[in-house]
């Protein structure tokens, strides 16, 4: 079935550091790929998708390529701030299932000023 | 602003009790979820509502059932909780049936049970 791993937490990081967290998929077809982010004490909410291999989704200044030759869709922020800290989720979802969303299990990100 | 409510954000049950999570959502939403989040383990999604009264099972409905009389309100029930129903619990409302549709969460409820 469909399934999404992404790279084990926690990850620490500076203010203004990079930050890439990976994610992989399995999946059949094009399904689409999300990331979702929780912070602290909220439910997630979405942070950005693609629909179409190449794609690139942006939205506060992360980014994230859809690659099908790679079956990935890594997350990345150039600088990052300390309201950055939060678990991020990378999700799917498949041609099959026109709701269902899979996701990975999260990784916890933790920015220090 | 969307939003989606859920009744507690903190829930101590005892094995064996029969439980009622709330959600409600002020969007003229179609879709419900119910999803569980356990360290490691992301969301699974434990059932799905696409209309009033209609309700689909996701990948562990074993345990729970649920209840959507009206539009804007989705109930997860435990019918008898067990401790390896300790868990935070998510609901999320999307606008239709397709996954593009972002889904809007709750803040989650955070069940003990003892």
């Amino acid at each position: 079935g469909d399934s999404v791993t992404q790279m084990e937490g926690p990850v620490t990081l500076s203010e203004e550091a990079f930050l890439t967290i990976n994610c992989t998929y399995t999946a059949t077809g094009y399904p689409s790929l999300f990331w979702y982010v929780q912070y602290p004490g909220e439910g997630l909410q979405l942070l950005l998708k693609a629909t179409k291999a190449d794609d690139k989704g942006s939205n506060k200044g992360f980014e994230a390529t859809y690659r099908k030759e790679t079956t990935s869709f890594h997350l990345e922020k150039g600088s990052v701030q300390v309201s950055d800290s939060a678990v991020y989720f990378c999700a799917l979802s498949g041609e099959s299932n026109d709701y269902k969303l899979s996701f990975g299990a999260g990784t916890t990100v933790t920015v220090r000023a | 602003d969307v939003k989606v409510t859920q009744s507690s954000r903190y829930l101590v049950k005892r094995t064996g009790e029969k439980v009622f999570l709330e959600c409600v959502q002020d969007m003229d939403h179609e879709n419900m979820f119910w999803y569980r989040q356990d360290p490691g383990l992301g969301l699974r999604l434990i059932y799905f509502s696409y209309d009033v009264k209609m309700k689909e099972k996701g990948d562990i409905p074993e345990g729970y059932s649920v209840s959507r009389e009206k539009k804007e309100r989705f109930s997860l029930i435990l019918e008898s909780a067990s401790t390896n129903q300790t868990s935070m619990y998510l609901c999320a409302s999307s606008q239709f049936g397709s996954a593009l549709e972002t889904q809007y969460f709750g803040p989650g409820t955070r069940l003990l049970v003892l």
